[in-house]
This record gives structure tokens, sequence and C-alpha cells, in this order.
């Protein structure tokens, strides 16, 4: 079946400005996570959705970040007045999270560069 | 101390050897554990998990989890060219949030 998508995959923006970057889980799929990766290191931990339900935001770096999983689906990262260190790789995952299975799937990423 | 740890790399193994990748973590209380392989430009794909001592086997990938030592490691054996990518070993307490090491590169030499 399909993936995680998200959207858009290149984001070019400039210091100052919002943006929204947008995941889609795997249908099923009742967690949803949120990573950025810095190039030469591991995804690190953002936030997490279980159902629609934030229940972690402890890896988000300040209050600039936010996230919404509104209908138990899709969500969405907003980043408001952008700044350079937040130039980066911000990848979702999604889990089936049931008593089996804890593995996570992640999509393809967006890649956000400010300007 | 970071939390997850891997040998820095990269790694060059000849084609059809063992490729034997570590990884330690510091928080005793960690309960599941992953390898991730991610090619030049890609996401991160699971292609392990461990959740008990000792060893899986997945084809040519044995993954092996020793608690006690607070250490995984994943061989790969008869390498491949496709093999050749950064292999990332993940760790969770809490089955949510992982906590990734910064990976090892290998190189299959054909």
């Amino acid at each position: 079946g399909a993936g995680v998508s998200q959207s858009p995959r290149y984001k070019v923006t400039k210091r100052g400005q919002d943006v929204a970057l947008r995941c889609d889980p795997i249908s099923g799929h009742v967690s949803l996570y949120w990573y950025r990766q810095a190039l030469g290191q591991g995804p690190e931990f953002l936030t997490y959705f279980n159902y629609e339900a934030q229940q972690d935001k402890s890896g988000l770096p300040n209050d600039r970040f936010s996230a919404e999983r509104p209908e138990g689906s899709i969500s969405t990262l907003t980043i408001q007045r952008t700044e350079q260190r937040d130039s980066a790789m911000y990848r979702c995952a999604s889990s089936p999270r049931d008593s089996f299975s804890y593995e996570q799937y992640f999509g393809p990423g967006t890649r956000l560069t400010v300007t | 101390q970071k939390e997850v740890e891997q040998n820095s790399g990269p790694l060059s193994v000849p084609e059809g050897a063992i490729a034997s990748l570590n990884c330690t973590y510091s928080d005793r209380v960690s309960q599941s554990f992953f390898w991730y392989r991610q090619y030049s430009g890609k996401s991160p794909e699971l292609i392990m998990s461990i959740y008990s001592n000792g060893d899986k086997e997945d084809g040519r990938f044995t993954a092996q989890l020793n608690k006690a030592s607070q250490y995984v490691s994943l061989l790969i054996r008869d390498s491949q060219p496709s093999d050749s990518a950064t292999y990332l070993c993940a760790v969770t307490r809490d089955d949510y949030k992982l906590s990734f090491g910064a990976g090892t590169t290998v190189t299959v030499r054909a």
C-alpha cells in the first residue's frame, strides 16, 4: 500500500515567513511522529500524536513550532517567523502501535531552506 | 555522553563479507531497538526491530541485543553493493520517542 507522504518535498522561504509542512500517514496508522534531521545525523524527535491527541511535544525547539492532527489522520507542522537555523530536513513517521509493533515508518521528508 | 552511540565509520567491506555494526545506549530502561538503513538523499527505511535479548535473523541481516551490556548490533552477511548505505540505530524506552545514533556509513566494494 501507499507509504507516508509529505508535502511539499522542498520549501524555500525567507526569514520571518511562516511555513506549514504536511504529513499524510499510512492508512490505518494511529500514531504519527515528527522528527528533524540534520546532515550527517540521525533524526531528532519533535512531537508525537496518538490519534488526534498530541501526547508529547517535548522535542519542539521553541514556541515558534507547533503541530496539529485535528482529525487523527493528516498532520501539519507549522513554523512561525522562520529563522535560518530552522533549515533542515523535516521527517514524518507513522506507526500502527498495536500490541505487537511499535515500528515507525518514515516519509520522504520536506527539505526546508530558510534564506 | 550521547544517548545512542554508533561506530563512527565509514566501514568498508568486500562484497560477500560480513559487515558488523555496533550500537551502545545509555538509558537502561530502553525497551525497543531498531535498525534503519538510509541511502544517500533518501529517508530512513526500517530493516530490523528487536525487543528481547538474543539474536533475531531476517534474511541476510541478524540483530543481536544484550540489555545487560546495553548494546545492540547488526550483522550483514554476504554483503552486496546494494547494502552500501548509512545504518542508523534507534532506541526507545517508551515505544514512541526514538533516539537515533549518528549512523555508520557502510561501503561494500565490488
